[in-house]
């Protein structure tokens, strides 16, 4: 069964503090690993999709990589507007349904 | 970035009633989706909305509780009928476009549906 798992649950951050998130999956073949965004009481906001083991993206302060079992997202030098929840999502190979499956989210905090 | 406008952004329903919940995209996309979030919850996909015909339901949603319509490619609704204090949840719609070799899925704000 294709599965996601994202660690840790929560994460408390100084401002300036790197620390990275881990997104394990189990998938029949992966068509796509994507990242999200997201703040209370809003919808998902997409950061990367990420396709082969050894691909990276970055945008501000994020940087995703993937290998072929997790996925990083990598926060360099936090600030307080990075607090949010980042959701992991996979798309798996053998199906052109395009449907993602979703792990359970880090919660980040990160204190001035 | 495709824009998804969803709407409503809340309500407040009685139980028995229903809504529907719409959405529309920017520009062309691939393919639209419904996910539920609960409380707390990660996102659960509801079905997929394929234009012009019936919806792709997930296991656990049914076309009579979840009738979903796509009559074109930037517009589908979500009607939640005969709705409980379980249907309480975020609804959101989601949209995926195909960019070169790139996908791009994005989602609407939601809508959040409080049943009482």
């Amino acid at each position: 069964e294709d599965q996601v798992t994202q660690s840790p649950e929560a994460l408390r951050l100084q401002e300036g503090e790197s620390s990275s998130l881990n997104c394990s999956y189990t998938v029949s073949g992966l068509r796509g690993l994507f990242w999200y965004r997201q703040d209370p009481g809003k919808g998902p906001e997409f950061l990367f999709t990420l396709y082969s083991a050894g691909e990276e993206k970055e945008k501000e302060r994020l940087k995703a990589t993937l290998t072929k079992k997790e996925s990083f997202l990598h926060i360099t030098a936090p600030k307080p507007e990075d607090s949010a929840t980042y959701l992991c999502a996979v798309q798996e190979g053998s199906s052109n349904t395009g449907k993602l499956i979703f792990g359970q989210g880090t919660t980040l905090q990160v204190k001035p | 970035s495709a824009v998804i406008s969803q709407k409503p952004s809340r309500d407040i329903c009685q139980r028995g009633t229903s809504l529907t919940i719409q959405c529309q995209v920017d520009s062309q996309v691939t393919m639209m989706f419904w996910y539920r979030q609960q409380p707390g919850q990660s996102l659960t996909l509801i079905a997929t909305a394929n234009q012009g015909s019936e919806a792709t339901y997930e296991s656990g949603f049914v076309i009579d509780k979840f009738p979903i319509s796509r009559p074109n490619l930037t517009f589908s609704t979500l009607t939640v009928s005969n709705m409980s204090p379980e249907d309480s949840s975020i609804y959101l719609c989601s949209a995926k476009r195909l960019t070169g070799r790139n996908t791009e899925a994005f989602f609407g704000q939601g809508t959040r549906l409080t049943v009482v």
